[in-house]
């Protein structure tokens, strides 16, 4: 079965800095789609970015960008110029492409706290 | 293009009782997931709707069903409630199940 696993349960970054969300998963597919996802304290879960498996291109988007290493297993997201309204829950989620893969699998999340 | 709604977004039941919650996709988006969450087993599937049919199903009881409209609007139900079954319940549309967009969700608390 696949797992996504977030090792850092809280991080915290000072305002206009960088900060990287580290996160693993495990699988046996080849081709699957990646997601970093934001949930505030409203608690609405925010696609922040999305990383198809059989692109070797990091995706980006404004500020976030993501280090997407396939072989090892490794989806990282890259907050640039931090913001307090940054300052969330970052999900990492693993998507199949088949079947009963077709669901998200989330990691267990990090919190992330902007210092002003 | 509204976003992904969500309701009751507030709800209170007691144990033994049976709760229908309800979601409406982007236009256009054919597919609703289901998720649930809560502080120790945090995000799980529950289950994900194609045009009417169950596509997927997690690993949830029985008392968890859901069912989709020909509009795509979904709801779920969750009969005999369990003190366990308090949780924030996130619903997600996507046009074919590869980008999902979630709604607020709907904040359940059994007592």
């Amino acid at each position: 079965a696949q797992t996504v696993t977030q090792s850092q349960p809280e991080m915290s970054v000072q305002e206009a800095e960088t900060v990287t969300l580290s996160c693993t998963y495990d699988t046996s597919e080849s081709d699957y789609y990646l997601f970093w996802y934001k949930q505030p304290p409203s608690r609405q879960m925010i696609l922040v970015i999305r990383q198809e498996a059989y692109k070797q291109q990091n995706a980006t988007e404004n500020r976030f960008s993501v280090n997407f290493q396939k072989a090892a297993k490794s989806f990282s997201l890259k907050i640039s110029d931090s913001q307090l309204g940054d300052a969330a829950m970052y999900f990492c989620a693993y998507r199949g492409l088949r079947g009963s893969q077709g669901n998200l699998i989330f990691g267990k999340g990090t919190k992330l706290s902007v210092k002003p | 293009k509204a976003g992904v709604t969500q309701t009751p977004r507030y709800l209170i039941k007691t144990r033994g009782q049976q709760v229908t919650l309800s979601c409406s996709p982007i236009s256009g988006h054919r597919s609703v997931s289901w998720y649930q969450q809560t502080p120790g087993q945090g995000l799980q599937f529950l289950f994900e709707y194609f045009s009417e049919t169950q596509r997927n199903k997690g690993n949830f009881p029985g008392r968890f069903s859901g069912r989709q409209f020909s509009n795509s609007r979904s709801e779920m139900n969750v009969s005999t409630l369990e003190l366990g079954d308090s949780a924030l319940y996130l619903c997600a549309s996507s046009l074919m199940g590869q980008t999902q967009y979630f709604g607020p969700g709907t904040r359940l608390l059994v007592l």
